[in-house]
């Protein structure tokens, strides 16, 4: 089956620092998504990616889709205290295919 | 622009009896909405895929008797919990998916429904 692995686990960072995440899949998709989760709440779409070798930013975050369309990475720049929460990436087929979620990563950031 | 609706937030209920979740498209028509579970500390899963005007299709290991969807309009999901027991307990979380625009895709979420069975 599809296998999609998320790195780190979790994180413990101070106030200012820079984070990176990523994710690998066993097989190539069409779509990368990264969605932040807060505790009791849904996840919340951070970034959305179509292109192999697509670059994008939303603010202090910035997301790469692999040329290979097997891999992403998820980079914080000058990370906050409310940047502490769940970081998932999520892979599809495209159009309204289901997503497939990674395990998350649990970002935390000390003051 | 792409809301999406989940009610109740949370609910208790009792063992035996039957929950039901509803999950609504505020601004945009839905023509499949996904349902997910969460455990703690743990990921999504995905239970099942409706498509409005059709059966769902549910995910392997996923009971379909025990968790009915209903899709009956392009605006709203229900996911009905039946014979609810402790092990059902549980973070659930429904997503839409519509047409055009940023709305595609299934990549809104609803807020989750905290479902405790005592």
């Amino acid at each position: 089956g599809q296998q999609l692995n998320q790195s780190p686990q979790s994180m413990f960072i101070q106030e200012g620092e820079d984070v990176s995440m990523n994710c690998t899949s066993s097989s190539i998709f069409n779509t990368w998504l990264w969605y932040k989760q807060d505790p009791g709440e849904g996840p919340v779409l951070l970034i959305a990616l179509y292109k192999a070798g697509e670059l994008t930013s939303n603010g202090r975050l910035t997301a790469q889709f692999g040329i290979t369309r097997k891999d992403s990475f998820l980079n914080i720049s000058a990370s906050i205290p409310s940047d502490v929460g769940i970081y998932f990436c999520a892979f599809s087929q495209g159009g309204s295919e289901k997503l497939v979620f990674g395990k998350g990563t649990k970002l935390t950031v000390n003051p | 622009g792409a809301v999406v609706s989940q009610h109740p937030s949370r609910v208790i209920c009792k063992s035996g009896t039957s929950v039901k979740i509803e999950c609504r498209s505020l601004d945009f028509q839905a023509t499949t909405m996904f349902w997910y579970r969460q455990f703690p500390k743990q990921s999504l899963m995905l239970m099942a895929t409706s498509n409005e005007g059709s059966k769902a299709t549910y995910e392997q290991g996923v009971e379909k008797d025990k968790f009915l969807i209903n899709h009956a309009s392009l605006t709203l999901s229900t996911l009905t919990v039946t014979s609810a027991h402790p092990e059902d307990s549980s973070f659930y979380i429904c997503s839409a998916a519509g047409t055009g625009g940023p709305f595609n895709y299934g990549y809104t979420f609803g807020s989750g429904t905290r479902l405790t069975v005592v």
